[in-house]
């Protein structure tokens, strides 16, 4: 079966560092993404990993482990803008990414 | 930048009705993708689309759905005998291939069009 789980909420702070977990369990894998999609737009691409490890830009940073199928998205220095659902996405296939549910992050002042 | 299209914005239709919603991916891009998401869901792959044919489609795309490719630059979804269930936000995206390395699985997202089915 495919399945990604992640947190539905999470509430932090401005200026603070939140990290948002990812689970996955799918019958292929070419890859991680996360996006970031604010109410009633088009997700925006953050992030790819394929290799075990951190990568990093900017205020952004995610990190998977292939062998644990887990992955989390780590935001440094939030600001107010930041606040919008945060996607884990696996490309399952060639042709195909898997989405989950989405984590609604909200910034508090 | 260049950035994928959709048209229309917002679509309103009766039950029962055939809608075709129309998508121009970027200009240098092979593959292409429809995904929908209902209000509050998540975001759900329909069906991909390489050199003019189906690659993978999900158990969503049944024989409602079609797409089509009908000249070199839009990409289209077809829903004949619309539902009220198929009301939800669709999205187009494609991605360049397999010649830039670094950033190939990169999927860009057009805007999306609402489809509103009473």
């Amino acid at each position: 079966g495919q399945n990604i789980d992640q947190p539905t909420e999470m509430t932090a702070t401005e200026g603070a560092i939140v990290q948002i977990n990812c689970t996955y369990q799918t019958s292929g894998f070419n890859g991680l993404f996360w996006y970031q999609q604010h109410a009633g737009e088009a997700p925006t691409f953050l992030s790819y990993n394929v290799l075990d490890g951190l990568e990093e830009k900017g205020r952004f940073s995610s990190f998977l482990s292939r062998s644990k199928g887990y992955s989390y998205l780590l935001l440094k220095e939030l600001q107010m803008k930041d606040s919008a659902s945060y996607l884990c996405a696996v490309y399952s296939s060639a042709s195909k990414i898997i989405f989950g549910s989405g984590t609604r992050l909200s910034i508090r002042p | 930048e260049p950035e994928v299209t959709q048209t229309p914005s917002h679509q309103v239709t009766q039950m029962g009705q055939e809608v075709i919603l129309r998508c121009v991916p970027i200009s240098n891009h092979l593959y292409f993708y429809w995904y929908r998401q209902i209000l509050g869901q998540k975001v759900e792959f329909l069906v991909s689309f390489y050199n003019n044919e189906i690659s993978e489609k999900s158990e969503i795309f049944d024989d409602q759905f079609s797409v089509e490719r009908p000249d070199g630059s839009n990409f289209t979804l077809k829903i004949r005998s619309t539902k009220l269930e198929d009301s939800a936000m669709y999205f187009c995206a494609s991605r360049k291939g397999l010649e830039d390395r670094g950033s190939y699985n990169e999927q860009f997202f057009g805007p999306g069009t609402r489809l509103t089915v009473l």
